[in-house]
């Protein structure tokens, strides 16, 4: 069935780095924009970052632009999540997300947690 | 960036009322507006697209409307399932993709 699968979240101090991956099965990657939204404890959702479904484009959110890198390995169906410099301000559920091109943002991982704490 | 507002932050309501939620945006979207759902500790869910296409699968009593500015989700007779929170989005214009702040329905 058509899932995303989100892994790699953890605790971390501040400064450090950390990488997330989502799997996708049972659909194109390459058809999708492919997106990261994140939502901090008792929060609303935030956009962090995308990747163009022709692999044209990577954009960024001004909070993480420059510490976050979003990238994709379509052998292996995974979008990653590089996240460097990590601040408090980054701690927050992190959801994979597939945006199906003017029908929505229609199928979301499970989401994994980053918690940023000395 | 295009701003989305929400309103309500918060609605009490019973089962069976009529609940409307708005959503504003700071400039003309046409209709790339789309809303969610979030039960707590769950991920969003997709209820409608393009302003007012239902998803495939969302009950019929999930409808939404609007364009340019000013946009509406309505639940025409609220489920007990239905307490959560409502976001709107816009994808008109990337980058950022924009979120309302949220609109948290609670059972009166």
């Amino acid at each position: 069935q058509v899932q995303l699968v989100d892994s790699g979240g953890g605790v971390v101090q501040p400064g450090r780095s950390l990488r997330l991956s989502c799997t996708a099965s049972d659909f194109t990657f390459s058809d999708y924009n492919m997106h990261w939204v994140r939502q901090a404890p008792g929060k609303g959702l935030e956009w962090v970052a995308v990747f163009w479904s022709d692999g044209s484009k990577q954009y960024y959110a001004d909070s993480v632009k420059g510490r976050f890198t979003i990238s994709r390995d379509i052998s292996k169906n995974t979008l990653n999540l590089q996240m460097n410099s990590l601040g408090v301000e980054d701690t927050a559920v992190y959801y994979c997300v597939r945006d199906d091109l003017g029908y929505g943002m229609d199928v979301w991982g499970q989401g994994t947690t980053v918690t940023v704490s000395s | 960036d295009i701003q989305m507002t929400q309103s309500p932050s918060s609605l009490s309501a019973s089962v069976g009322d009529r609940v409307t939620i708005r959503c504003r945006a700071s400039q003309d979207i046409n209709t790339y507006l789309n809303w969610y759902q979030q039960k707590p500790g769950k991920a969003p869910k997709l209820l409608v697209y393009a302003a007012s296409a239902l998803q495939s699968g969302v009950p019929s009593r999930f409808s939404g409307s609007g364009s340019g500015t000013d946009f509406i989700l309505t639940i025409s007779s609220l489920q007990p399932e239905d307490f959560a929170t409502y976001y709107c989005q816009q994808s008109y214009s990337i980058p950022p993709l924009t979120f309302g702040g949220g609109t948290k329905v609670e059972i009166k």
